[in-house]
């Protein structure tokens, strides 16, 4: 089955500053790749999407990239602020989005 | 906007309680999930349910787990006979259908403790 990798677990970045996650998955069938934003005691809330054919979608600060003939796909927040502090997780289906595999997390903190 | 309701936020049950977890998903959707996350750890998939069955469930979701959908607006996880490592946040999970790559909302969760 679908196997995904999220690093880093933990990130720390100035307020202002650019953060990437990445994310690898291992099923070359996955062809949708959400990231998901928890806040503390909140369920996961889409923040961006991408799909197969496509390589880069940019939505104001939060940008996503998918290689995938690597199986990698990266989520970048660019002018970071403090209420980007979260957990982020990237997730991946293998099928027709009937299971959604979770990545195992990053927290980010955007400190002041 | 909207979203979909998961009551209670909170459950403590005694080991070997039965307990039901109820969702209210987004009304004109047909795909429904259930996750959990135990704390600190990954989301992970339990089942997922569509035209009244389960459409694909996980090796977390053995007997002792059933869905339910009783009506056209609740759908429910209940755990026959609890056990410790069952607690968890239960993250209820609607899509508006199955095709690709449509999005799936999540509840804000039921945390259920198990004593």
């Amino acid at each position: 089955g679908e196997n995904v990798e999220q690093h880093p677990s933990t990130l720390s970045v100035q307020e202002g500053d650019s953060a990437v996650i990445k994310c690898t998955y291992s099923d070359s069938a996955s062809n949708y790749f959400p990231w998901y934003k928890q806040e503390l005691g909140k369920g996961p809330q889409l923040i961006i999407d991408i799909r197969s054919n496509v390589g880069e979608k940019k939505d104001q600060r939060i940008a996503v990239t998918l290689n995938k003939t690597a199986k990698h796909f990266s989520l970048h927040i660019t002018e970071t602020q403090p209420e980007d502090s979260a957990v982020y997780f990237c997730a991946a289906t293998n099928n027709y989005g009937q299971n959604f595999v979770f990545g195992p997390g990053t927290r980010l903190s955007v400190l002041p | 906007e909207p979203e979909v309701t998961q009551t209670p936020s909170h459950q403590v049950t005694q080991m070997g309680q039965e307990v039901i977890l109820r969702c209210v998903p987004i009304s004109n959707h047909l795909y429904f999930y259930w996750y959990r996350q135990i704390l600190g750890q990954k989301v992970e998939f339990l089942v997922s349910f569509y035209n009244n069955e389960i459409s694909e469930k996980s090796e977390i979701f053995d007997d002792q787990f059933s869905v339910e959908r009783p009506d056209g607006s609740n759908f429910t996880l209940k755990i026959r006979s609890t056990k410790l490592e069952d607690s968890a946040m239960y993250f209820c999970a609607s899509k508006r259908d199955r095709v690709l790559n449509t999005e799936a909302f999540f509840g804000q969760g039921t945390r259920l403790t198990v004593v």
